[in-house]
């Protein structure tokens, strides 16, 4: 299996409260992506990274903003929690092209509930 | 743009029946493709791939063919099992870029 750990797995807080994601990696990838899984939608992109210090915005970028600062680590942050970002959260990693068919391998989530 | 459409779901199916999970997508040139499959409380697993046209993914004997002539990259098993209950989702990739495009899942559940 990948090495991908996120952190917290769970996590309730209140609407306003700025919140923030962990993803972790061991296994030197490039790329890392966030995602959202809503019932009905599947899954949607809201910010992924290319490099260190360097990230774009997917479909659902709005109310959330990333950092990485290193290349193992992608953090996502809720600027000030709605209820509408209740949600499971995925973290998934992929390597340059020919590295691994550049697959993603995904985290185990995080399940987010803001009251 | 590029996008990846499969089956509504849920499917239900009794135990050692015959599984097809419909997936079609539209892309400019030759994406590569994708099934994950996603257990209750676990995140998203590779179950098979094909990077060209006339490839066979093949994986816990679940197939799906690259068909570049309908664009289709169908999931299918001979005998499901009660273990493959899950949901599946189709996905893609460019050959250019590294976005993946996912389907909206299908929800797969075998009853003994």
């Amino acid at each position: 299996d990948a090495g991908i750990t996120q952190s917290p797995r769970h996590k309730v807080t209140e609407t306003g409260t700025p919140v923030t994601l962990r993803c972790h990696q061991t296994e030197n990838h490039r790329y890392m992506y966030w995602y959202r899984q809503d019932p009905g939608h599947g899954l949607r992109l809201i910010h992924y990274s290319y490099g260190v210090k360097d990230t774009d915005k997917g479909e659902v970028s709005d109310g959330y903003s990333v950092s990485r600062s290193k290349t193992e680590d992608f953090l996502l942050t809720l600027e000030s929690a709605t209820s509408s970002q209740t949600s499971v959260y995925f973290c998934a990693i992929s390597g340059d092209r020919g590295q691994n068919g550049n697959e993603q391998f995904f985290g185990p989530g995080t399940r987010l509930t803001v009251l | 743009g590029d996008s990846v459409t499969q089956m509504e779901g849920p499917v239900t199916l009794s135990e050692e029946a015959f599984l097809t999970i419909n997936c079609t997508y539209t892309a400019t040139g030759y994406p590569s493709l994708f099934w994950y499959v996603q257990y209750p409380g676990e995140g998203l697993q590779l179950l098979l791939k094909a990077t060209k046209a006339d490839d066979k993914g093949s994986n816990k004997g679940f197939e799906a063919t690259y068909r570049k002539e309908t664009t289709s990259f169908h999931l299918e098993k001979g005998s499901v099992q009660v273990s493959d209950s899950a949901v599946y989702f189709c996905a893609l990739t460019p050959n250019t870029g590294n976005q993946f495009y996912f389907g909206t899942g299908t929800s797969l559940t075998v009853i003994p």
